[in-house]
């Protein structure tokens, strides 16, 4: 069973701080992450979608970066904004072109 | 384009009732997923669909079933309603089913 792990669960931080965390996956069998943003009251929103061969992927302030070796997966945020506010998500596919699993979710407050 | 379309977005129904949430993906989307979430859980799988065939299953009892339209146009069915299916249930779509989500905004089902 393919478990996709997330940490921290939340985190507080002050308006202009740079923060970072991480999504956990099974190094074995790599097919895709994918990095969601999940405001309140909105649907979750497609952030990235990191690949085999891909780069550190970047929008704006924030960014991505993957290693498929050890099996993890970063997001970091610059300069955080309140309206950075919200759960991000990661996930993965069971196998390639099938569902997707979700971690549970980093939770970011960011206090102005 | 228009988005990811679910109705009805609030429900509430009595423990033994039956319900159906329906969902129109972006127009040229295939696939139709659906996943559920409750309080302090991830994103749960329940089923895909393409094509009106479904191509993937989650972990749920028989009475959570589904079914696609030539549209792609998709409904969930949940029998037999149990307190513990109380919960968002978020349909997503995609062209093909691995390329990423676009989600809905949620059908919030409560059950009293």
């Amino acid at each position: 069973i393919l478990n996709v792990e997330q940490s921290p669960q939340s985190l507080h931080v002050q308006e202009g701080d740079s923060t970072n965390f991480t999504c956990s996956f099974p190094s074995s069998n790599f097919y895709a992450l994918h990095w969601y943003r999940w405001e309140t009251a909105k649907s979750p929103e497609a952030l990235f979608v990191m690949t085999l061969n891909g780069d550190e992927k970047k929008k704006g302030r924030i960014s991505a970066t993957l290693n498929t070796k050890e099996g993890y997966s970063y997001l970091y945020i610059k300069g955080s904004q309140p309206e950075d506010s919200a759960t991000y998500l990661c996930a993965s596919p069971v196998r390639d072109g099938q569902n997707f699993v979700f971690g549970p979710g980093t939770r970011l407050s960011v206090l102005p | 384009k228009a988005g990811v379309t679910q109705t009805p977005r609030y429900l509430i129904k009595t423990r033994g009732q039956q319900v159906t949430l329906s969902c129109s993906p972006i127009s040229g989307h295939r696939s139709v997923s659906w996943y559920q979430q409750t309080p302090g859980q991830g994103l749960q799988f329940l089923f895909e669909y393409f094509s009106e065939t479904q191509r993937n299953k989650g972990n749920f009892p028989g009475r959570f079933s589904g079914r696609q339209f030539s549209n792609s146009r998709s409904e969930m069915n949940v029998s037999t309603l149990e307190l513990g299916d109380s919960a968002l249930y978020l349909c997503a779509s995609s062209f093909s089913g691995g390329e990423g989500y676009t989600f809905g905004s949620g059908t919030r089902l409560t059950v009293v």
